[in-house]
């Protein structure tokens, strides 16, 4: 078993929707939880991070976590043509180690 | 701040070469991650370190692969002998403890 797992995708939603990632994860243990997103071609970068239970919005985004299940999960309001691009889910597990999924690629359609 | 420096962008090599890849990490981060990805296995971390000192090194594929870093401000990700199968995007990232990682722009590796 992964990790970090992540439905690789494609997500193709319409421009104006709302665009739904998902991931779970295995270490009971891990603590921190983040969602970067990646261009093609470029480098990853940090759009959200969350610690605890329960959601966290941040401007159109929204990190949901549930430590229960074991699962954490991203939310795009109103997608934009620009949102096109891999999301990438990543774990910190013990001390400052950093696992990332697979990601989702992500279509918006104008 | 520059952010992350790796070099070099690209490299293509024959198999069989030795591969050095380098990374500057951003002045006062203490942590250093170097991470492969491609598009079968997406970004796998390979090693990881606090200040200079490697923490866990699990995830490097076999003796072939070794990092190293000597001080705050420079690690090297090798690779001797190089393989086919270890073409692709190298990432180092840097960051302080419970705060987010900064990428570098990575190294494309192509080995023929």
């Amino acid at each position: 078993q992964k990790e970090v797992e992540q439905n690789s995708g494609p997500l193709s939603v319409p421009e104006g929707a709302i665009a739904s990632l998902n991931c779970t994860y295995s270490d009971r243990g891990s603590q921190s939880f983040f969602w970067y997103r990646q261009y093609s071609g470029k480098s990853p970068e940090l759009i959200m991070f969350i610690y605890s239970n329960g959601d966290k919005e941040d401007g159109r985004f929204t990190a949901q976590l549930n430590k229960a299940s074991q699962y954490v999960s991203l939310l795009i309001r109103d997608s934009q043509p620009s949102d096109s691009a891999t999301y990438l889910c990543a774990v910190k597990a013990g001390g400052f180690k950093t696992i990332f999924g697979a990601g989702t690629r992500l279509f918006v359609k104008a | 701040d520059a952010g992350v420096i790796q070099s070099p962008r690209h490299e293509v090599t024959e198999m069989g070469q030795e591969v050095t890849l380098r990374c500057k990490p951003i002045s006062g981060h203490d942590y250093l991650f170097w991470y492969r990805q491609t598009m079968m296995r997406g970004l796998e971390l390979l090693i990881y370190f606090n200040n200079n000192v490697p923490i866990d090194d699990s995830g490097m594929p076999e003796d072939r692969f070794s990092a190293k870093m000597p001080n705050a401000s420079f690690s090297t990700l090798k690779i001797q002998p190089s393989e086919p199968r270890d073409s692709a995007v190298y990432f180092c990232a840097s960051g302080i403890i419970n705060e987010k990682l900064f990428f570098g722009s990575g190294t494309q590796l192509s080995v023929l």
